[in-house]
């Protein structure tokens, strides 16, 4: 079974830039998220979709950041235009089904892409 | 708000000994606790999970414990090799009002060094 991937893996870019990276969850998978994390913290949630539709968007910084998965499968995450502390690892996961009561959501976790803005 | 905490100094340990991670969480009452490994550039990988009704749960050398009265679960890696060394996250999580899972909140991690 194939995993998560996500690209590039790595990207630079000069602050005030726009960068996208891409996530293609695992097949079947209904829910898929985005992390953000810092070096030396935990990953911190960033969107939250369950198939096409946005579960918690809550921590996502709405004027630079957006996020879609239009056809219920792959993603891509945008921010624009990007500053200093936008300095991170950007995961991707994704679960079989987080709606299930049943379901202990256990998350598969891509590479991530680092991110290092100048 | 919810708070999880992990020993945030990196922990180091000989070979052959018994590595203890800790996890501890305030203003949350999680139904489940999961426990990732995240090695260097790579993301976090499921090892383990235990449920509110559990005391304990073992996998080969790995053990958890959950303390819902201390709001605390111990993470233990028995005869510790070089290999175990990386990250570990603790993630607890219930399932929230709308019948849904829930979210995971992830702890800061803690950083394992296992010496020859």
């Amino acid at each position: 079974e194939a995993g998560v991937a996500q690209s590039p893996r790595y990207k630079i870019i000069e602050k005030r830039q726009s960068v996208a990276f891409w996530c293609n969850p695992i097949s079947g998978h209904a829910t898929l998220y985005w992390y953000q994390q810092i070096l030396g913290q935990g990953p911190k949630l960033l969107i939250q979709f369950q198939n096409n539709g946005v579960v918690d968007d809550s921590q996502l910084p709405k004027d630079r950041f957006s996020a879609e998965r239009l056809k219920g499968v792959d993603s891509t995450l945008k921010i624009q235009p990007a500053k200093l502390e936008d300095s991170a690892v950007y995961l991707c996961a994704s679960s079989l089904d987080w709606s299930d009561i049943t379901s202990t959501d256990t998350q598969y976790f891509g590479p991530g892409t680092r991110l290092t803005v100048l | 708000s919810q708070k999880i905490e992990q020993n945030s100094e990196a922990l180091n340990i000989q070979e052959g000994k018994t590595a203890t991670l800790t996890c501890n969480y305030t203003n949350y009452s999680p139904a489940y606790l999961q426990w990732y490994r995240q090695d260097p550039g790579r993301g976090p990988v499921f090892l383990l999970l235990i449920r509110e009704n559990e005391k304990e749960k073992r996998k080969e050398r790995l053990k958890v414990t959950f303390d819902t009265t201390l709001k605390q679960s111990l993470f233990h890696i028995t005869a510790s090799q070089p290999a175990d060394s990386a990250t570990y996250l603790c993630a607890p999580h219930r399932p929230d009002g709308s019948g849904n899972t829930g979210k995971l909140i992830f702890g800061q991690g803690t950083t394992l060094q296992v010496k020859p």
